[in-house]
C-alpha cells in the first residue's frame, strides 16, 4: 500500500537556527499537503504542491516537490517558538482517494 | 463558521462497550474520513467516504464501522471497543474539486480512553 514516511521524527533546535525535515513516498503522488498541529490542537492545512519541481513559500517556512513527485521538503528558516508543534506531510496517489499522512516531525525550540 | 464538529470531546470506555464518535460538517464537503493519531504513529486513516451513500477502508479500517446517510454527518461506530482503541480521533472533509486536491479541514477531536 501507499506509504509516506518523514524523516526525521523528532527535532530540537535552538531559536534562530534552521533546519529541513523530509517527507517520501513508495509511490508517485499526485500532490503533496503539508499541515501543522500545534501541541493539544489538531492538524491545520499549510499549503499544497502540485507540480513536479514545485517551491512554495510562507515567509520563514520553504515547501519543495521532488522532480519525481515522491518526495518533499519542509525548511524553517530561523526557527521560532511560535513553530512548536508536529509537521505533517500528506499525500494522494493518482487514482486513490485515500490522503495518507507521515507520522510527522514533531518540533521543539529552545528559546 | 461551525466548519467540523466532533463530539464528544472526550469518552472513557469499558472493554465492550459500543458507542458513536459524531462528525458534522456544514461546509457541504464531499469527501470525509476518519483518522485516529498515536503517538509515534502519526495520523492513520480509518474510514473515508467520497459522498453520500459511499464509505470505503483506509489504513486501519479493523473494529470500527461507518456510514454516509447524509453529506454533513459521519459517524464512526466502536462495536465492542477493545484498550487497543485508546486513541485521538480526528473527522476531516475536503470538497471535491475536479482539477486539483483541496485542503482538509479537521475536527477539534475526541479523545478516547478504553479501560
Amino acid at each position: 500500500g501507499q506509504q509516506v514516511m518523514q524523516i526525521p521524527q523528532y527535532q530540537h533546535v535552538q531559536e534562530g537556527e534552521d533546519f529541513t525535515t523530509y517527507c517520501n513516498s513508495s509511490t508517485t503522488l499526485s500532490n503533496i499537503q503539508w499541515y501543522k498541529q500545534r501541541p493539544g490542537g489538531h492538524p491545520v492545512f499549510l499549503i499544497q504542491l502540485v507540480k513536479s519541481g514545485e517551491v512554495k513559500k510562507q515567509k520563514r517556512l520553504t515547501f519543495q516537490f521532488g522532480e519525481a513527485k515522491k518526495n518533499s521538503s519542509l525548511h524553517i528558516t530561523a526557527t521560532q517558538t511560535t513553530d512548536v508543534g508536529t509537521y505533517f506531510c500528506a499525500g494522494r496517489r493518482g487514482g486513490s482517494e485515500k490522503l495518507v499522512f507521515g507520522k510527522g516531525m514533531k518540533l521543539t525550540v529552545n528559546p | 463558521n461551525a466548519g467540523v464538529t466532533q463530539t464528544p470531546k472526550f469518552q472513557v470506555l469499558k472493554t465492550g462497550q459500543s458507542m458513536t464518535l459524531q462528525c458534522a460538517q456544514d461546509m457541504n464537503h464531499e469527501y470525509m474520513s476518519w483518522y485516529r493519531q498515536d503517538p509515534g504513529m502519526g495520523l492513520r486513516l480509518i474510514h473515508y467516504s467520497v459522498g453520500a451513500g459511499i464509505t470505503d477502508q483506509g489504513e486501519v479500517p479493523n473494529g470500527y464501522n461507518v456510514s454516509r446517510s447524509t453529506t454533513e454527518d459521519f459517524p464512526l461506530r466502536l462495536l465492542s471497543a477493545a484498550p487497543s482503541q485508546t486513541s485521538v480521533y480526528f473527522c476531516a472533509s475536503r470538497p471535491r474539486q475536479a482539477s486539483a486536491d483541496t485542503e482538509a479541514f479537521f475536527g477539534q477531536g475526541t479523545r478516547l480512553t478504553v479501560v
